[in-house]
């Protein structure tokens, strides 16, 4: 079954360093783009950023490049995303997501096809 | 690209047909995904491509659209069917969501 499965909720202090996790199993890992989206409380889907694990390129939104950093460790089929000073705004679920990738006609197209089960992150003093 | 779904959100009832629209702020070339949320779950992929639905995704679910605008419509509206349902754009970094359009039982 292909899964990817996130490390479990978190509690931080403003301030504080953390790193969440994302494991890819039952595909091949590194050919496949992880991408990170953020959901606020009560609100919708924010496209964070994005790493192929094959080569470790990685693209960020404007709205969080250098905020936050994403990676992976291919030995282990993981993908991280980090933030070195958390802050109360950074509380929300964090979904890390498969990009597929089809073939229609003369194109490939893209969506995210595999989801993990979201981890909730609680920034508070 | 910005993205601009419309409704925010819908009451309709079991059987009725709806159609939900995007509007992105330039063309996108088809590179136009959908997805369904339910409360407390990940999203879900129901189709790629502005017109292609995902494996397993019932047929009452449809895209379509070309250029900057695109409707996802579903045909007769199931109980599990009330969700909250995204556009995102695949074509150029970000790749961005709309702003969801919240479908709920009327």
């Amino acid at each position: 079954e292909v899964q990817l499965v996130q490390s479990g909720a978190e509690v931080k202090k403003p301030g504080e360093s953390l790193r969440i996790s994302c494991k890819g199993s039952g595909y091949s890992f590194i050919t496949y783009w992880i991408v990170w989206v953020r959901q606020m409380p009560g609100k919708g889907l924010e496209w964070m950023g994005t790493v192929y694990p094959g080569d470790s390129d990685t693209r960020y939104s404007p709205s969080f490049q250098g905020q936050v950093t994403i990676s992976t460790d291919t030995s282990s089929s993981t993908a991280f995303l980090q933030w070195n000073s958390l802050k109360a705004s950074d509380s929300a679920i964090y979904y890390c997501a498969r990009r597929g990738q089809w073939k229609v006609g003369d194109y490939y197209y893209y969506g995210m096809d595999v989801w993990g089960q979201g981890t909730t992150v609680t920034v508070s003093s | 690209i910005q993205l601009t779904q419309s409704p925010s959100s819908l009451s309709a009832s079991v059987g009725d047909r709806v159609t939900i629209t995007c509007r992105a702020s330039q063309g996108i070339s088809s590179y136009l995904a959908w997805y369904q949320q339910k409360p407390g779950k990940a999203p879900k992929l129901l189709i790629y491509a502005a017109s292609t639905l995902q494996s397993g995704v019932p047929s009452r679910f449809s895209g379509s659209g070309s250029g900057a605008d695109y409707t996802l419509t579903i045909s007769s509206l199931q109980p599990e069917d009330f969700a909250t349902y995204y556009c995102q754009q695949l074509n150029r970094f970000p790749r961005t969501f709309g702003q969801g359009t919240r479908l709920e039982i009327k």
